[in-house]
């Protein structure tokens, strides 16, 4: 069956890190672009970063400079680094698959896992 | 950045009613626009890709049309399934940033 799984989540103290994982089956993470994307409570949808598979990194701009995006191709593993997290950063965090075409352009988002929730609070 | 505004917030509507919801793009997208729903407590669902491709597994009752800066899903007769929040989304050229609509709310009327 093809589906993501994040875990990771959890509480934690503004200014701390956190690191989501995000395990694939039934496609290889490696081969594919891979992206997070976040909800805050009662909110819309939020790109968070994009990985591709040629290993290129893109972020919006509200996680540049703090997020970090990676995978581990023997885990089958897609990971999200968070630092110097704050309260606006509290989401649950959706990671999704990007199909791309002939010419390596993607669109869109085909397949999301459930989500995991982080709260960043004191 | 391309804004996504989407119309109306919510619309209440009947099951067997048809749904019309509206995406506008504050720049042209060409027709790389895609349509999602989600449920509550749920992740969201791929409906419609580049403006007017099903997903694989979605009713005929859903399709999606436009083109440019103005995109519409609709809806053909509502099922007790259908009413969920809706989201449009696209991707900017380059660098790549991707934006959501703020969705629209299918309630029961």
């Amino acid at each position: 069956e093809v589906q993501l799984v994040e875990t990771g989540g959890g509480l934690i103290q503004p200014g701390g890190s956190l690191r989501l994982s995000c395990a694939a089956s039934g496609f290889t993470v490696s081969s594919n672009y891979m992206s997070w994307v976040r909800q805050a409570p009662g909110k819309g949808l939020e790109w968070v970063s994009v990985i591709y598979s040629g290993g290129s990194t893109y972020y919006a701009d509200s996680v540049k400079g703090r997020f970090t995006i990676s995978r581990d191709n023997s885990k089958n593993t897609l990971y999200l680094q968070m630092n110097s997290l704050r309260a606006e950063d509290t989401a649950v965090y959706y990671c999704a698959k990007v199909p791309y075409d002939s010419s390596g352009y993607d669109t869109y988002f085909d397949l999301w896992g459930r989500g995991t929730l982080v709260t960043v609070s004191s | 950045e391309i804004v996504l505004t989407q119309s109306p917030a919510t619309l209440s509507l009947s099951p067997g009613e048809r749904a019309t919801l509206s995406c506008r793009a504050s720049q042209s997208v060409s027709s790389y626009l895609a349509w999602y729903q989600q449920k509550p407590g749920q992740a969201p669902r791929l409906l419609i890709y580049d403006a007017s491709n099903r997903a694989t597994g979605i009713p005929a009752r859903f399709s999606g049309s436009g083109s440019g800066t103005d995109f519409t899903l609709t809806i053909s007769s509502l099922e007790p399934e259908d009413f969920a929040v809706y989201y449009c989304q696209q991707r900017s050229n380059w660098p790549p940033q991707y934006t959501f609509g703020q969705g629209t709310k299918l309630e029961i009327k």
